[in-house]
């Protein structure tokens, strides 16, 4: 069973740095890309970033490009989202997932970033 | 950057009665690279449909899709008490992934 668990959410301040983290398990990691996908209260998902399986190749919605970089360790099963010069409108759950490179096929349950001071 | 819009924004129906959501894109996409989605309040969103009408492992096949060009479809032949939730399309046609504003489905 394919399973994702999201961790490393919480509350930062505007302007501070916050580092995602997703546990990957039941498949294997180096065969899939990966996408961070987010979702504001009340709205609906807004794509963020995908890696390619080897880790060599990365796009990103102009909304995070320059602040956030996502990565993988296929060793650890892993996949990460560093978040810097966060805003307020960067609140929301963020989605790990697997793909193929253009669409999430197997989501987890997210962790909830709240960017406030 | 590619835009996605949904119509209607609410589709009230009743089980047992047929469903038809629309989704538009801002420029003809690339290969038909459209997928659908399904979301319930507190979950995450569930894949139904790739590449305009190929059905994810598991989607009953009460859904199906169609579309080319800009003008997609989702279509639910007969609703059943779960498909009661929100729909949101989406396109993989160029490098930056958009989704759409979503359809609610309630009764």
């Amino acid at each position: 069973e394919v399973q994702l668990v999201e961790s490393g959410g919480g509350l930062v301040q505007p302007g501070g740095p916050l580092r995602l983290s997703c546990a990957a398990s039941g498949f294997t990691l180096s065969t899939y890309w990966m996408h961070w996908v987010r979702q504001a209260p009340g709205q609906g998902p807004v794509w963020v970033s995908r890696i390619k399986p080897d880790g060599t190749y990365t796009t990103y919605a102009d909304s995070v490009k320059g602040r956030f970089t996502i990565s993988r360790d296929n060793a650890k099963n892993t996949l990460s989202l560093q978040m810097n010069s966060l805003r307020a409108e960067d609140t929301a759950v963020y989605y790990c997932a697997r793909g193929p490179s253009g669409y999430p096929d197997s989501w987890g349950q997210g962790t909830l970033v709240t960017v406030s001071s | 950057e590619i835009v996605l819009t949904q119509s209607p924004g609410t589709l009230s129906l009743s089980p047992g009665e047929g469903a038809t959501l629309s989704c538009r894109a801002s420029q003809s996409l690339t290969r038909n690279y459209l997928a659908w989605f399904q979301q319930k309040p507190g979950q995450p969103p569930r894949l139904l449909i790739h590449d305009v009408s190929i059905r994810a492992t598991g989607i009953p096949d009460r859904f199906s899709g169609s579309g080319s060009g800009t003008d997609f479809t989702l279509t639910i032949s007969t609703l059943e008490p779960e498909d009661f939730a929100v729909y949101y399309c989406q396109q993989y046609g160029s490098s930056v992934l958009t989704f759409g504003p979503g359809t609610k489905v309630d009764f």
